[in-house]
């Protein structure tokens, strides 16, 4: 069975700090990874996706890939109340775009 | 800035009705998606749909449900009959290019509540 883990959080940041999300997987030859967020009750929106190892950064947001060690992580930068969310981790599985899952993340993000 | 549009946004049905969950993915699009989120829980893929043919399918994808393409703009999922434990939000998504690069848009999804 092929998993993606997430630690469910919540994880609580003050404004402005960075905040550190972090993914592994279980599938070794899956290629790409996608970070996405979540508000409560709405659809899942698009951060970023991955495919290379090492760090790609947009904007306020990093993510980081480590094949090796299975490992994805995404960084937020400048925390604002508005990042508050669950952000999910997505891995692709085989050919057809099949995207798995974690449980998500919850980001608290005080003011 | 295109969205891909679900209807309707919260359907309530009784056990063993059939359910038709419709959505209008981006108009240049070639990929198809659906999949479902029980309350509390994770995304769960349902199917995959390329070139008017479902690409791959998961075990909840069972006989009791089809997805349709049936005039080359809503793509549909049908539930035949559906059960209490088919309560969930079932979210629509689609890709223009290659979904495993670039990933996919979801619809604001369908809230689906069976009595």
């Amino acid at each position: 069975q092929k998993e993606v883990e997430q630690n469910s959080g919540p994880l609580s940041v003050p404004e402005g700090a960075i905040a550190s999300l972090n993914c592994t997987y279980s599938d070794r030859v899956s290629q790409s990874f996608f970070w996405y967020r979540q508000y409560s009750g709405k659809s899942p929106e698009l951060i970023m996706s991955i495919y290379s190892n090492g760090d790609k950064e947009d904007g306020r947001f990093t993510a980081q890939l480590n094949k090796a060690s299975q490992y994805v992580s995404l960084l937020i930068r400048d925390s604002q109340p508005s990042d508050s969310a669950t952000y999910l981790c997505a891995v692709n599985s085989g050919n057809t775009g099949k995207l798995i899952f974690g449980q998500g993340t919850t980001l608290q993000v005080k003011p | 800035e295109p969205e891909v549009t679900q209807t309707p946004s919260h359907q309530v049905t009784q056990m063993g009705q059939e359910v038709i969950l419709r959505c209008v993915p981006i108009s240049n699009h070639l990929y198809f998606y659906w999949y479902r989120q029980i309350l509390g829980q994770k995304v769960e893929f349902l199917v995959s749909f390329y070139n008017n043919e479902i690409s791959e399918k998961s075990e909840i994808f069972d006989d009791q449900f089809s997805v349709e393409r049936p005039d080359g703009s809503n793509f549909t999922l049908k539930i035949r009959s559906t059960k209490l434990e088919d309560s969930a939000m079932y979210f629509c998504a689609s890709s223009q290019r290659d979904p495993k690069i670039d990933g996919y848009t979801f619809g604001s999804g369908t809230r689906l509540t069976v009595v």
